[in-house]
């Protein structure tokens, strides 16, 4: 089973400013990672798969990129709805899908 | 619209059963593969279950497998989770959710990647 480890597990940033939110993979998962936004009482909303390719309806300011065991999603010009957490997941070697712990993007 | 909505979720007994169902709407329901997840109270996502668009391959977790049976009825757009020797470590919101799904000619493959979730059903397991 591939461990997927996201860090930090709280940021803390100021609206305007740029996150950056590390997922790491326990061994190489080519680009087949995605990334989702969840808001409290919220379903989970797919905004990266493929590593870098956003999904229908994603702002631009969400950016994925990576490959192989590394992978960071950017948020930049962060705004109110942002705040939330992400998970990443991996899905090159399934089953299990697995997902990391998530990143509670807060505001600073 | 994509459109998946959950049902069937409540409260059992440690040992009971439950069936949780998910309707579909607003795509061609037995081409893609669909899964099922949950999220235990204030924890991260874990995948279910999974089952190819034709009903024809199934994959469990290892929590889950033996307990619980995915199954879908195309022809009512449904996907379902027959959840038995239920457990109090199986309270949880359960999602269903659609894959992305890459189209090779008239045949959708698996990406992995969920594109659309369900709102959610709780499961609570007590007694």
């Amino acid at each position: 089973e591939i461990v997927m480890t996201q860090s930090p597990a709280t940021l803390s940033v100021s609206p305007g400013e740029t996150a950056a939110l590390s997922c790491r993979a326990s061994q190489s998962v080519g680009s087949n990672l995605a990334w989702y936004q969840q808001k409290p009482g919220q379903t989970p909303r797919l905004l990266i798969y493929g590593a870098s390719t956003r999904a229908t309806g994603i702002a631009a300011r969400f950016s994925g990129s990576g490959s192989g065991k590394d992978f960071t999603l950017t948020i930049s010009s962060l705004q109110s709805e942002d705040f939330a957490v992400y998970y990443c997941q991996q899905y090159y070697n399934w089953p299990p899908w697995t997902f990391g712990q998530g990143t509670k993007v807060e505001i600073k | 619209e994509v459109q998946l909505l959950e049902s069937g979720g409540g409260l059992a007994q440690p040992g009971g059963s439950l069936k949780l169902s998910c309707a579909a709407s607003g795509f061609t329901f037995g081409s893609y593969p669909m899964s099922w997840f949950r999220q235990a109270p204030g924890k991260g996502l874990e995948w279910v279950s999974f089952i190819s668009g034709s009903g024809g391959t199934t994959h469990y977790a290892d929590s889950v497998k033996g307990r619980f049976t995915i199954s879908r009825d195309n022809s009512k757009s449904t996907l379902y989770l027959q959840m038995n020797s239920l457990r109090a470590e199986d309270t949880a919101v359960y999602y269903c959710a659609k894959d992305v799904g890459e189209t090779w000619g008239n045949i959708v493959v698996v990406v992995g990647a969920m594109e659309f979730w369900g709102q959610g059903t709780q499961v609570t397991v007590s007694s």
